[in-house]
């Protein structure tokens, strides 16, 4: 099956910092995902991606199908951004969804 | 945006009890719905695909009769764990696509303990 790495795993900021995050993937994909999962285990759907750039506040997202990689850009991040950050990714449809380890994002005040 | 309820957020049994965890799309209707687990600090693991109105697919390694999956209407998913034991303990999550980008949106997680 297609292998999803994030990078980093573990990412500290203080808060109005930026960031990128990014998912690198094993095989070509026709969708792309980006979840963000809050401190009481809520996922949130950010970005339906599988090509090209969207922005969507503070959180934009660019995906290089053809170079195999996802960016997920972070801007003045806040405490409430705190939380694990996925990439999911699917080579035919849903049903075959799979999960990054994600990257774990702390913004302290 | 689409909503999925998932309830209960919480539940603690003792061993060899079953628990029924139910997973609701509210505002859209979702032909078909999954089931994940995810243990502390690691990734979602897709356990099963739930269709409606027929046998649920099931992940290799799960097994379907201690993880029952039915998917009865449109809008309405259950996982029932069976003689359910410590092992079974875990953070377990639903999730439904919406039309049209195919987009998955998740139910809250249902946070199991079994003494």
């Amino acid at each position: 099956g297609i292998q999803v790495e994030q990078s980093p795993p573990d990412l500290i900021l203080q808060e109005g910092a930026n960031s990128t995050l990014r998912c690198n993937f094993s095989d070509s994909v026709n969708n792309l995902q980006w979840f963000h999962q809050n401190p009481w285990g809520q996922l949130i759907n950010l970005f339906y991606i599988p090509s090209g750039t969207k922005q969507n506040g503070r959180l934009s997202a660019t995906t290089v199908a053809t170079e195999r990689y996802s960016l997920l850009y972070i801007s003045s991040s806040q405490t409430t951004d705190s939380g694990v950050y996925f990439c999911a990714v699917g080579r035919y449809n849903n049903n075959d969804m799979r999960f990054g380890a994600g990257t774990r994002l702390t913004v302290k005040p | 945006g689409a909503v999925v309820s998932q309830h209960p957020s919480r539940v603690i049994c003792k061993s060899g009890t079953s628990v029924k965890i139910e997973c609701r799309s509210l505002d859209f209707q979702a032909t078909t719905m999954f089931w994940y687990r995810q243990f502390p600090k690691q990734s979602l693991m897709l356990m099963a695909t739930s269709n409606e109105g027929s046998k649920a697919t099931y992940e290799q390694g799960v097994e379907k009769d201690k993880f029952l999956i039915n998917h009865a209407s449109l809008t309405l998913s259950t996982l029932t764990v069976t003689s359910a034991h410590p092992e079974d303990s875990s953070f377990y999550i639903c999730s439904a696509r919406g039309d049209p980008e195919e987009k998955l949106f998740f139910g809250s997680g249902t946070q199991l303990s079994v003494l």
